[in-house]
């Protein structure tokens, strides 16, 4: 049984340029959470997709967006990155995140770095 | 918006220790989360917590959460080098699901164990 995935593992960019990031839910699983996480810190929440719709979101610009697939695959943009947009992106998935009580499995992350 | 607070930030053992690391919210918790990290990877699921009081048990970590739900401590007994990385405490917002699992992290506890 597959877990979380995520790709690519690691992203150099440079200041102003956008990227895309890709993640593969855990079979089963049809919700999508994003978390940002800053060296040193713990991960802070993007947004989360179900049904292909954006259902919650944090702090976060418009800069990020995001999508969610049909397959419940998810993508998460970011445009006009700034050099404090390097971070671990991760992605968390769960089945149908109504209640607080579903687990969110996590995959292995996208370390970008921004120049 | 909820806020947790772990403690201590590190923590150096030697192997064969026991050793606690806590979890302090500023809001009653529903759904307490525990995950270990391994330095820039993902986020692995340790244990979930609902209910005030309750105490749950994996191998030779046991996390609890007390009474009022504001406070959750993990437990290891007689440490391994295996069970070194980060770990972090992370909750849902709301008691009424409409927080749609979206996690609050502590800033992580980073356990060095040594041989």
């Amino acid at each position: 049984d597959a877990g979380v995935t995520q790709s690519p593992t690691h992203l150099i960019k440079t200041r102003g340029q956008q990227v895309t990031l890709r993640c593969s839910p855990k079979s089963g699983h049809d919700t999508v959470s994003w978390y940002q996480q800053a060296l040193g810190q713990g991960p802070q929440f993007i947004f989360q997709y179900y049904e292909e719709e954006e259902r919650q979101r944090g702090n976060f610009p418009d800069r990020f967006s995001g999508h969610q697939f049909p397959n419940y695959s998810s993508e998460l943009n970011v445009n006009a990155l700034l050099l404090g947009d390097s971070a671990l992106y991760l992605c968390a998935s769960s089945l149908n995140s109504y209640f607080s009580t579903d687990t969110q499995y996590f995959g292995p992350g996208t370390r970008l770095t921004v120049l | 918006s909820q806020e947790l607070e772990q403690s201590p930030q590190s923590l150096i053992v030697q192997e064969g220790k026991n050793l606690t690391i806590n979890c302090t919210s500023s809001k009653t918790l529903y759904g307490l989360y525990w995950y270990k990290q391994k330095y820039g990877e993902g986020l692995i699921f340790l244990m979930m917590l609902q209910k005030g009081g309750e105490e749950k048990s994996h191998e030779k970590i046991t996390a609890k959460l007390d009474e009022k739900k504001q406070q959750s401590s993990l437990h290891i007994t007689a440490s391994q080098p295996s069970h070194a990385g980060i770990y972090l405490c992370g909750a849902d917002e709301d008691a009424g699901g409409t927080s749609y699992g979206k996690l609050t992290f502590g800033q992580g506890t980073i356990l060095t164990v040594h041989p």
